[in-house]
């Protein structure tokens, strides 16, 4: 089936740029997708991209694809204290399959002062 | 209310007891989720609802029972739970996949369960 992988913990200075990685392993994979999450709440849908794409910026998120390899990354620059949580890749199929997202096991970012 | 609701956010019930989790959403999607959050395992899907119709089980064992009575509304009844099934559940919505341009799911904050 598939999956998603993601490191489990990651630790920067504030005002660093954080970069969080995700492997996945299905090839049909439309849509992928970061979410955060922060202790006690739901998951918070940060930005998506779809496969066609190789990059996305949005503010002080920018999203990296290689679909070639497989992998995902997010990264987060001038990273704050508000940004210390749990961050989750996801991946979607495509077509009647698209709203079956399969999730890594999370990233902890600790932003330390 | 905006976004996705969920009701109550705690609970704790023995395992003879029957409750049930409530969600809302308020986004106007007709696609709905429950979704299993276990300590250091991934978020797991549970049920999947498109308009209102079941078209997801994850091999959920039978004391949870879900129902969606209309687009809006998504309830998980619980009955004769293990301690394992202690967790936080997770509802979320979306768009029809391939009805609309972008189907991205959003989630409700969770209700923490505890069965003793």
């Amino acid at each position: 089936g598939e999956d998603v992988e993601q490191s489990l913990f990651l630790s920067v200075r504030e005002g660093d740029s954080s970069v969080i990685n995700c492997t996945y392993t299905d090839s049909s994979s439309t849509y992928l997708y970061w979410y955060k999450q922060e202790p006690g709440a739901g998951l918070q849908l940060l930005t998506y991209i779809f496969s066609n794409m190789d990059m996305k910026q949005d503010q002080r998120l920018t999203v990296l694809l290689n679909k070639k390899d497989k992998h995902l990354s997010l990264r987060i620059a001038d990273t704050q204290t508000g940004d210390s949580a749990i961050y989750f890749c996801a991946e979607s199929p495509a077509g009647g399959g698209g709203n079956k997202l399969t999730f890594g096991t999370g990233t902890q970012l600790k932003v330390e002062l | 209310e905006t976004g996705v609701t969920q009701t109550p956010r705690h609970l704790v019930m023995g395992m003879t007891n029957k409750k049930s989790l409530k969600c809302e959403q308020h986004l106007g999607h007709n696609a709905m989720y429950w979704y299993k959050q276990s300590a250091k395992k991934p978020l797991e899907l549970m049920f999947v609802y498109n308009f209102k119709e079941q078209t997801e089980n994850n091999s959920v064992p039978s004391r949870f029972s879900p129902e969606c009575p209309n687009s809006s509304h998504l309830f998980l009844h619980l009955h004769t739970l293990q301690p394992e099934d202690s967790a936080l559940y997770l509802c979320a919505s979306s768009h029809i996949p391939g009805l609309e341009s972008s189907y991205e799911q959003y989630f409700g904050p969770g209700t923490r369960l505890t069965v003793t």
